[in-house]
């Protein structure tokens, strides 16, 4: 069975701390994606790598940065975090076909920044 | 720019009825058109995907999705609802061409009531 996971279901940070989310995935998907979930919003791409060291800015990627050094694990970081980062975060893979396969996603990591 | 509506924050219908979770599309070329589903506490999960062909889609757990192309829409449906199928529903089209990135709705909230 494929799987997608996330390191943390919940965390809880204080404001200016550094966060690191951490997803793996065991399909040897070249993509891995990071989107954040918000009420009313929908999923929102942060972040895009498309193999080992290659990233792409998704649409929100301010406040963030990320870190794929092998190709199973796809790392978000919030460098400073803050209030409005607050949010559901999932992490998604899938295979380099041109969009014609689907993305598998993790449970997700619900962050509470104080 | 690649975009899709989900014009419904929320669906109710009885059990046995049969149930629609509308969304509209905007894109230049070929549109791929894909539904998800989000359970309480859980990651997404794909239902079913319109990349070509037949104008009608089956996925998993007995949905069906109908592709209208002078509507521009990508209609999700189930002939008779179960209380089980209460869930959020996201439609996400692709990203523009040569892309596995994906462009996610906002999201509808069904809720089957007994």
């Amino acid at each position: 069975d494929v799987k997608v996971t996330q390191s943390s279901r919940y965390l809880v940070k204080r404001t200016g701390e550094k966060v690191f989310l951490e997803c793996v995935q065991d399909m040897d998907h070249e993509n891995m994606f990071w989107y954040r979930q918000d009420p009313g919003l929908g999923l929102r791409l942060i972040y895009f790598s498309y193999d080992v060291k290659m990233k792409e800015k998704g649409d929100i990627p301010e406040g963030y940065s990320v870190s794929r050094e092998k190709k199973e694990r796809f790392s978000l970081i919030l460098e400073s975090a803050s209030t409005n980062q607050t949010s559901m975060y999932l992490c998604a893979s899938s295979p380099p076909i041109w969009g014609l396969g689907e993305q598998f996603f993790g449970p997700g990591t619900r962050l509470t920044v104080l | 720019a690649q975009s899709v509506a989900q014009p419904e924050d929320q669906v109710n219908v009885a059990e046995g009825n049969p149930l629609t979770v509308k969304c509209t599309y905007s894109v230049s070329g070929n549109p791929y058109l894909f539904w998800y589903v989000q359970y309480p506490n859980r990651g997404l999960q794909f239902l079913l995907k319109y990349i070509t062909g037949d104008n009608l889609v089956k996925g998993s757990y007995g949905f069906e999705a109908e592709f209208n192309k002078s509507q521009t829409s990508f209609h999700l449906k189930k002939p008779s609802a179960l209380v089980s199928d209460s869930a959020l529903y996201f439609c996400a089209v692709r990203d523009g061409r040569n892309t596995d990135k994906l462009i996610f709705g906002t999201g509808t909230r069904l809720q089957v009531f007994p």
